[in-house]
């Protein structure tokens, strides 16, 4: 079975430091990863996702995850936060070895707020 | 925008009766995925509709829920004898084929009173 973790319910920062948002999963095999964000009122966006080869992936507005697959992790970062990143954000993580439908197991999210 | 639309935005019923969610992935014949979410919680897999295959159902929470895509496009989620547990944002997401990333609507806002 496949499962993924956000251990923060919420992440504080100031506007300017750098940004990190916890992620770690299970799978049985090679996983697939993903990060989502979502704003108040709104769905939820694409940012970036992890499939194979380098383990460092860059995605939109300027956030970045690094795969660790000895620490079985998927941290997402950015350099500088912005008050505008101030979200809810998912982690979602695919076993594509026991799952050819595509389904996506979330994590619960973690809260960011950016503070001024 | 995500290439899928949703409607209602919002819709509040009252403990007992139907509603029907509909989700139009704008772009057509993609694979489409309808979730839960609960208030701040994460999202819970209802259903998944590919092609002409049979759809996987086993995120449905129970024989109240069904969901159906027509002509392999527009999908309707109904929700018989709603009950208050069942007050959530649903949201669907298309993927297109030969991609792992999903895109999602912008939600339905269930309220059961």
């Amino acid at each position: 079975a496949q499962s993924v973790a956000q251990p923060e319910d919420q992440v504080n920062v100031a506007e300017g430091n750098p940004l990190t948002v916890k992620c770690t999963y299970s799978v049985s095999g090679n996983p697939y990863l993903f990060w989502y964000v979502q704003y108040p009122n709104r769905g939820l966006q694409f940012l970036l996702k992890y499939i194979t080869g380098d383990n460092l992936v860059k995605g939109s507005y300027g956030f970045e995850a690094e795969f660790n697959k000895s620490q079985t992790s998927f941290h997402l970062k950015k350099p500088s936060a912005l008050v505008s990143d101030s979200a809810l954000y998912f982690c979602a993580v695919r076993d594509p070895a026991t799952d050819s439908w595509g389904k996506l197991q979330f994590g619960a999210g973690t809260q960011v707020v950016v503070t001024p | 925008g995500a290439g899928v639309s949703q409607s209602p935005s919002n819709k509040v019923t009252e403990k007992g009766k139907d509603v029907e969610l509909r989700c139009d992935p704008i772009s057509g014949h993609t694979a489409l995925y309808w979730y839960r979410q609960r208030l701040g919680q994460g999202l819970e897999f209802l259903i998944y509709f590919q092609g002409n295959s049979a759809p996987d159902k086993s995120g449905l929470p129970s024989d109240r829920f069904s969901a159906e895509r027509t002509g392999g496009s527009v999908s309707t989620l109904t929700i018989q004898r709603t009950q208050q547990e069942d007050s959530a944002v649903y949201l669907c997401a298309r993927r297109e084929r030969g991609e792992s990333e999903q895109y999602f609507g912008p939600g339905t806002r269930l309220t059961v009173t």
